[in-house]
């Protein structure tokens, strides 16, 4: 089936300590997406990607950082410099950001961080 | 700078009832695009709806209506005969196109609770 898979799906790290959520899609999109969840708060851009080996900070980058090596794949880390990471973690792709006319945003089911 | 407010937090109703979800978007871009999710309890958006600035036509799927309104920047979802699995997180999302296409720009979300 198409779709977009994140891992892992929980997650829990200690303080100062950097961590990886992954993000495959087999939809052959060209943008990819990561939006941060919390409480209240909506969805938030952190960063996107339109072509491989091209990335793009959204509103809330700092303490993020990304790499798009593949097409299938937009890993996220989350490093020791984010204050406040426990949240709710989610990858999208679309097939194009210049092309949002042509199709909606395809969401994974999320990755939930918990920082201990 | 572009802004979508959905001033709902939560709404709860009766199984039947019907149930407006307001959104009121800001945006300078004179070409831009319109959209609904639904977030189960699941955690993976759901898409719902994708509409353009210059088409105002309401439009009905099922249970599910949409009434755009430009003259007063809202694009207003309804469920009528509500049902249990309405019950979920809507968000509403806003694009512009003036720039080049941006990424979506999201609502702060309102969850619906739908009682038996």
């Amino acid at each position: 089936d198409g779709g977009i898979t994140q891992s892992p799906k929980y997650l829990f790290r200690k303080e100062g300590q950097n961590v990886t959520l992954s993000c495959e899609q087999n939809l052959n999109h060209d943008a990819m997406y990561w939006y941060r969840q919390d409480p209240g708060q909506g969805l938030r851009l952190i960063y996107y990607s339109q072509i491989v080996n091209d990335f793009q900070k959204g509103d809330i980058a700092e303490g993020y950082s990304v790499s798009r090596e593949k097409k299938e794949s937009f890993p996220l880390t989350v490093t020791s410099a984010q204050k406040n990471p426990t949240a709710f973690y989610l990858c999208a792709s679309s097939i194009g950001v210049s092309r949002v006319a042509d199709g909606e945003l395809f969401f994974g089911e999320g990755s939930r961080l918990t920082v201990l | 700078a572009q802004k979508v407010t959905q001033a709902q937090t939560e709404i709860s109703v009766v199984e039947k009832e019907d149930v407006t979800l307001d959104c009121v978007y800001e945006t300078r871009d004179t070409t831009y695009y319109l959209f609904w999710y639904k977030q189960p309890p699941s955690g993976e958006l759901v898409f719902l709806i994708r509409r353009n600035s210059f088409d105002e036509q309401n439009e009905i799927s099922g249970r599910y209506s949409w009434n755009f309104q430009k003259s007063t920047s809202s694009f207003n979802f309804t469920i009528t005969a509500s049902q249990v699995v309405d019950s979920a997180v809507y968000f509403c999302a806003l694009s512009g196109t003036n720039s080049g296409n941006t990424p979506l720009v999201f609502g702060k979300g309102t969850r619906l609770s739908v009682i038996a």
